[in-house]
């Protein structure tokens, strides 16, 4: 069965410091999507990465990073010139292709920023 | 609409009660999902809709949970007789692709 780990619960790091976020997925699927997503203390997600397993190149949105090592099956986010606004709940999540379609998520890291 | 609308936005009810939580998808999404985040926990799939039909709703905790969705647009998930492991937070989620996927804000449960 697929599943995702995040072994981080919490994670600090200095103002404009660059973070990385731990995960790593099991599948026997060849064809999957890895996404990440933050979720503020407000309560909402919001849609940060996504790299496919085809996908060539390690994915990257601003100041995202996505360092997607597919022998390892691990999907780390990197944050680069961390700001006070990040500091939140990120899930790591996988789409399940076995046919049923579901996104499975991971228990998450708690990022805080200092100042 | 623009986003995912979930509703109500926070929702306290007695032990024993029904409650009902509405879904509204982005319009042309056609599947849909259902999670429950439990305090400080990961997310928890519930049930996924593709159009009408829900292919899978293996994360339903008991049958005192149900879910419909009409039009291939608007869902509802019913808790029966609810308990105090019911309360949550309800989270909704509209798919178009494999790679296209928003939540709405949210329903929370409180069951007292």
């Amino acid at each position: 069965a697929q599943k995702i780990t995040q072994t981080q619960p919490g994670m600090f790091v200095q103002e404009k410091e660059a973070v990385t976020l731990d995960c790593t997925y099991d599948t026997s699927d060849p064809s999957y999507g890895l996404f990440w997503y933050k979720q503020p203390s407000s309560g909402e997600m919001i849609f940060l990465i996504y790299q496919g397993s085809y996908d060539q190149q390690n994915a990257t949105e601003g100041r995202y990073s996505l360092n997607f090592q597919k022998a390892r099956k691990s999907a780390n986010l990197v944050i680069s010139a961390s700001q006070l606004g990040d500091s939140a709940m990120y899930f790591c999540a996988m789409r399940d292709t076995s046919g049923t379609y579901k996104y499975i998520f991971g228990t998450g890291t708690r990022l805080k920023v200092l100042a | 609409g623009a986003g995912v609308s979930q509703s109500p936005s926070n929702k306290v009810t007695e032990k024993g009660k029904d409650v009902e939580l509405r879904c509204d998808p982005i319009s042309g999404h056609t599947a849909l999902y259902w999670y429950r985040q439990s305090l400080g926990q990961g997310l928890e799939f519930l049930i996924y809709f593709q159009g009408n039909s829900a292919p899978d709703k293996s994360g339903l905790p008991s049958d005192r949970f149900s879910a419909e969705r009409t039009g291939g647009s608007v869902s509802t998930l019913t808790i029966q007789r609810t308990q105090q492991e019911d309360s949550a937070v309800y989270l909704c989620a509209s798919s178009l692709s494999f790679v296209s996927f928003a939540f709405g804000s949210g329903t929370r449960l409180t069951v007292v």
